[in-house]
């Protein structure tokens, strides 16, 4: 069956480090992959989408890599500040994308 | 403003009262789904519908309903409520023309009792 797996246990880091998430995907295809951030309460918001063709995609402090060998994403955000602090999902999305399951997220904590 | 909304926010309803969450855009997508969100279990697809009268169900429709008669619209209908569909419930929207990014709503949390 179909799986996404994200670091169920938090991630605390310093303020000024470089956070990175990871999105490991099983018995999946994605043409793409997604990420998200979603604050307590709120719906999730979108970051950033990274093709497979693509290696590595960056916006601003934000860095995604795909690695389709690995069945793998990693998520970078550089110079972390508290207000990174939330919970990002990863989706792996198929061509027609017309059905998106998410991974259950990670939990990031960023301290002053 | 572009924007997906969902009423209500918060509804507290007791077992096999009929109930229904409304999800509306401004964006003039195609696409919208329902989720629901459970402390452990992460966002779940409840359905989707690329069109107006084109619905398909996603990982969890039991106890579910949808309809698209409007492009705007796409309310969540649970018929007879139980206690194991409380949860947040979240209505997300997409052009299927652009990217793939989904806009997502606020957000409704039920409690059913």
């Amino acid at each position: 069956s179909q799986k996404i797996e994200q670091n169920s246990e938090a991630l605390n880091i310093q303020e000024g480090k470089t956070a990175t998430l990871t999105c490991n995907y099983t018995n999946y295809s994605p043409a793409y992959l997604q990420w998200y951030r979603q604050d307590p309460g709120r719906g999730p918001v979108f970051l950033l989408l990274i093709r497979e063709n693509e290696k590595e995609k960056r916006k601003e402090r934000l860095k995604v890599t795909f690695d389709t060998t690995l069945k793998q994403s990693l998520f970078h955000i550089t110079a972390s500040q508290p207000a990174d602090s939330a919970t990002y999902l990863c989706a792996p999305t198929p061509n027609s994308g017309y059905a998106l399951n998410f991974g259950k997220g990670t939990s990031l904590l960023v301290t002053p | 403003e572009a924007q997906v909304t969902q009423n209500p926010r918060y509804l507290i309803t007791v077992t096999g009262k009929k109930l229904t969450v409304t999800c509306s855009q401004n964006m003039n997508h195609e696409y919208m789904s329902w989720y629901r969100q459970d402390p452990g279990l992460g966002l779940r697809q409840i359905y989707y519908s690329m069109n107006v009268e084109v619905t398909d169900k996603g990982d969890v429709p039991e106890g579910y309903k949808v309809s698209r008669k409007e492009k705007r619209n796409f309310p969540l209908i649970l018929e007879s409520p139980s206690p194991n569909q409380t949860s947040l419930y979240f209505c997300a929207s997409r052009s299927l023309a652009g990217g793939h990014e989904q806009y997502f709503g606020p957000g409704t949390r039920l409690t059913v009792t």
